[in-house]
Order: C-alpha cells, then sequence, then structure tokens
C-alpha cells in the first residue's frame, strides 16, 4: 500500500462540472502539496496546505490533519483543466522534505 | 522573480554513455531536489541539494550523481546510461524555511537513452 494514495484514478467529467480529487496519506506530514501535469509537460504546485481551505480561482483544495485526507475541487471544470493531478507530501521522518508521490488522477474534462 | 529553468529540454543518449542536467533554483531558494519520472509513473526522489551539499537522497545507484553551486543552481550527472534510464528528469528548488519545504518545479528534461 502506497504512503499517499489518490482517488479515483481517472476521471472523466462534462464541461461545467464541479470535480472532487480525493488524497489520503498514511504517514505523518507537515504539508501537502497538490499538482497538475498536462501530457509530456513539467509539474506545476497548484497549492501548498497545511490545515484548512485554499482557494485559487476555480480550485479549492482543503485538508484534515486528523483523518490524513486531502481533497482537490474544481468549480465549473473547463476542457483546458484536462491534465493529471497529483498529491504529495513530505514526510514528517525525512529531514530533506522529499516528497512521496500520489499515483495521480488523470482528468478529462469534454467539452 | 524567475521560475525554475531546466536545460535541455529533450535528449537522445546511447546506452553506456554520460549525461548532465542542468537546472536554476528560483531566485530566492537554496535547496534543489531532483526527481526521475519514467512514463507513466509518479516522480521517485533521486537526491537534494541544500548549500552545495548532499542532503539526502534516494534509492538511486551511486552513478547518479549531482552538485549544486554557489549560486544554487544544480547539476545532475548520470555515467554509464542504461535504458531504464529514459524518463523525465524534474528538479524542484525550494528553501527551507519553517521546515514547510514549498518546492517550485521546473519544466523538466526529457532523457531517452537509447
Amino acid at each position: 500500500k502506497n504512503e499517499v494514495e489518490q482517488s479515483p484514478q481517472n476521471l472523466t467529467a462534462q464541461e461545467g462540472e464541479f470535480i472532487t480529487i480525493n488524497c489520503s496519506y498514511s504517514v505523518g506530514i507537515s504539508a501537502l502539496h497538490w499538482l497538475q501535469q498536462h501530457p509530456g509537460g513539467g509539474i506545476v504546485s497548484l497549492f501548498m496546505l497545511s490545515s484548512g481551505k485554499k482557494k485559487h480561482g476555480r480550485l479549492i483544495a482543503t485538508i484534515n490533519i486528523q483523518e490524513k485526507h486531502s481533497s482537490l475541487h474544481i468549480t465549473a471544470s473547463h476542457p483546458r483543466d484536462s491534465a493529471v493531478y497529483i498529491c504529495a507530501a513530505p514526510p514528517c521522518s525525512s529531514n530533506t522534505g522529499k516528497l512521496i508521490f500520489g499515483q495521480g488522477t488523470t482528468l478529462q474534462v469534454k467539452p | 522573480e524567475t521560475g525554475v529553468t531546466q536545460s535541455p529540454t529533450h535528449l537522445i543518449k546511447t546506452r553506456g554513455q554520460q549525461v548532465t542536467l542542468r537546472c536554476s533554483s528560483q531566485s530566492g531558494h537554496n535547496t534543489v531536489s531532483w526527481y526521475q519520472q519514467a512514463l507513466g509513473q509518479g516522480p521517485q526522489f533521486i537526491f537534494q541539494y541544500y548549500r552545495e551539499e548532499e542532503n539526502g537522497r534516494g534509492n538511486f545507484p551511486p552513478r547518479f550523481s549531482g552538485l549544486q553551486f554557489p549560486n544554487y543552481s544544480s547539476e545532475l550527472n548520470v555515467n554509464a546510461l542504461e535504458l531504464d534510464d529514459s524518463a523525465l528528469y524534474l528538479c524542484a528548488s525550494s528553501s527551507i524555511a519553517g521546515g514547510t519545504y514549498e518546492q517550485y518545479f521546473g519544466p523538466g528534461t526529457r532523457l531517452t537513452v537509447t
């Protein structure tokens, strides 16, 4: 079992739909990253959060440290949101901040 | 404020050759981490450099080595390339402050070993 698990693995939505991607982790962490990766492209950091909720445009990320769970929400989804979304966290046991990555959620938003 | 840059964008090498990949960290960041992402897989931590010293290493053989320079830019060197080294190599810069390690990723270098 991976230390960072995401669901669903694949997600297809119609333009305009509200989307939720979930991330659960089994190790102690100080913060969690949500990352976006387009096909063949590098990774863009969307959020880093250690508590509560953060919002940027149509994207909202929440985290519940006690439940070891985080969610990424996309409101009014658009085809340009199609990408792989990855949650990642540096375990407290590491002093390097190296990230452990979830397996990613491939999102396709259809027009 | 400049972002993280990597060079080259793409590279094709032959098995047994050596390769050097470069990463310029974001302004103000003193830490660079390198990750390998094989096709269809999540990134795997290779190593991290903090103030020109290696500060942690993942499960990669010694033929993967690195450097960090006084301006905090970094190089990843891979010797005796193998076919399985074909991957996207990502670097991420951060500033170790408050233990939060927010990391900013570069666009990656796509390495193909034939």
